[in-house]
């Protein structure tokens, strides 16, 4: 098990693009959290799937949405892409009853010029 | 809002000598509290959970919930602890879960 893959590695956009993350959980797992890590911070909670729903979101505008697929997969969506965009974003796997057990993925580097 | 607080960005200490990251939180129910590190090039982990209250790699934790704090001890530090500590913690075992902005630990050989 390759555990949480996600792809791809790093992303250059620019101002006002769109971009998809793709992010695959660990085998097992059903539930797959995104986070937004700025330079020198902590990671800050994006929003969760679980069963193909969003079931908890962080203050994040609706630019931010996502996705997650049959096979427990996931996506997320960045539109009208700002400067302030640029960050690590990380995704993570957990069974749902067990939340606090996130396994993390190496993350995306996304850099909007 | 939720919060979690790390006062020290940066932490070093000497290999043997004890060490202490500091974590408060502004919540004031009882929440599920944890720590997880970053070791360099590795990906964030999950070290140790407050409730089940174990030793990880020699590192404890302790709740009060009088100061909010749940700081992160161990009595001698080593070499390969170096890394990257977020306290985090969740109100619920369904909740998001909310990362503080991390302290990293440097120890000197």
């Amino acid at each position: 098990d390759a555990g949480v893959t996600q792809s791809p590695t790093h992303l250059i956009k620019t101002r006002g693009q769109q971009v998809t993350l793709r992010c695959s959980p660990k085998s097992g797992h059903d539930t797959v959290s995104w986070y937004q890590q700025a330079l020198g911070q902590g990671p800050q909670f994006i929003f969760q799937y679980y069963e193909e729903e969003e079931r908890q979101r962080g203050n994040f505008p609706d630019r931010f949405s996502g996705h997650q697929f049959p096979n427990y997969s996931s996506e997320l969506n960045v539109n009208a892409l700002l400067l302030g965009d640029s960050a690590l974003y990380l995704c993570a796997s957990s069974l749902y009853r067990v939340g606090y057990e996130q396994y993390f993925g190496p993350g995306t580097r996304l850099t909007v010029t | 809002a939720q919060r979690v607080t790390q006062p020290e960005k940066l932490l070093s200490v000497f290999k043997g000598a004890p060490v202490e990251l500091k974590c408060n939180y502004s919540y004031s129910g009882s929440p599920e509290l944890f720590w997880y590190v970053q070791y360099s090039r590795q990906r964030l982990q999950l070290l140790l959970r407050h409730i089940s209250r174990e030793s990880i790699k020699g590192f404890t934790a302790d709740l009060n919930k009088g100061e909010t704090s749940f700081h992160l001890k161990k009595p001698f530090a080593q070499e390969e602890d170096s890394a990257m500590y977020y306290c985090a913690y969740m109100k619920t075992s369904y909740d998001k879960v909310i990362f503080g902005p991390g302290t990293s630990l440097s120890v000197i050989p």
